[in-house]
């Protein structure tokens, strides 16, 4: 596989429920992002990983739990979740968390919670 | 502050030109980027401009700054309907944060 790959593609839930997003890059890099895109709403920067340590939370609540265990793999960890979570919840990976350094996105997850 | 703008939506025909606008306000960035949003598909990036430059040609691509004005524009010479996504403009300012726009629909009819 090439890229940056996101599982699963789709995903229903229930606002009781636990799941998780994951995100796989193939290109080497260093830096892993999470962000969210709802209708008719610019991009949402949600965390930034740099070198497996994240450095950026931008007052995401706490319903959203990250997980970045090596510079290849990155986690979203949903519970207890809100209708207006529904989105599609983007990863991206660059060679770092430096300004200038393109992102990658994978495809994306669209999440529906009931 | 940082905030960058588009027009929500642009039609045109096929085989015309289309021109994609944006502004943004920080004006510490170096980088501004067009990335397109095919449907059911993550971003993909189009073509990038630094700050320096006021012009980039790239096939069909053409993106224009000014930086004066804080004026992004990116040109698609004889658009197909494969053009057809939401093109999405972003800046990266001293923050090292990408900030996007809200992104502008276009629509290529035959």
């Amino acid at each position: 596989e090439t890229g940056v790959t996101q599982t699963p593609r789709h995903l229903v839930m229930g606002m009781t429920n636990k799941k998780s997003l994951k995100c796989e890059q193939h290109l080497g890099h260093n830096a892993m992002y999470w962000y969210k895109q709802s209708a008719k709403k610019p991009l949402e920067l949600m965390f930034v990983y740099n070198f497996k340590e994240q450095t950026e939370n931008n007052s995401v609540p706490s319903r959203f739990s990250p997980e970045c265990p090596n510079s290849s793999h990155l986690f979203l960890h949903l519970h207890t979740l809100q209708p207006e979570d529904s989105a599609l919840y983007l990863c991206a990976s660059s060679q770092a968390r430096d300004s200038g350094y393109e992102q990658y996105f994978g495809p994306g997850t669209r999440l529906t919670v009931t | 502050g940082e905030d960058v703008e588009q027009s929500l939506f642009l039609s045109v025909r096929e085989g015309d030109s289309s021109v994609i606008n944006c502004t943004y306000t920080d004006s510490s960035s170096t980088y501004l980027y067009w990335y397109k949003q095919e449907p059911g598909a993550g971003l993909q990036l189009l073509t990038y401009i630094f700050s320096n430059m006021d012009m980039k040609q790239d096939q069909r691509l053409t993106v224009l700054l000014n930086k004066k004005d804080k004026h992004l524009s990116l040109r698609i010479a004889d658009t197909q309907t494969g053009d057809s996504a939401i093109y999405f403009c972003a800046e990266i300012p001293y923050t090292g944060k990408l900030i996007f726009g809200q992104g502008t629909t276009l629509q290529v009819k035959p």
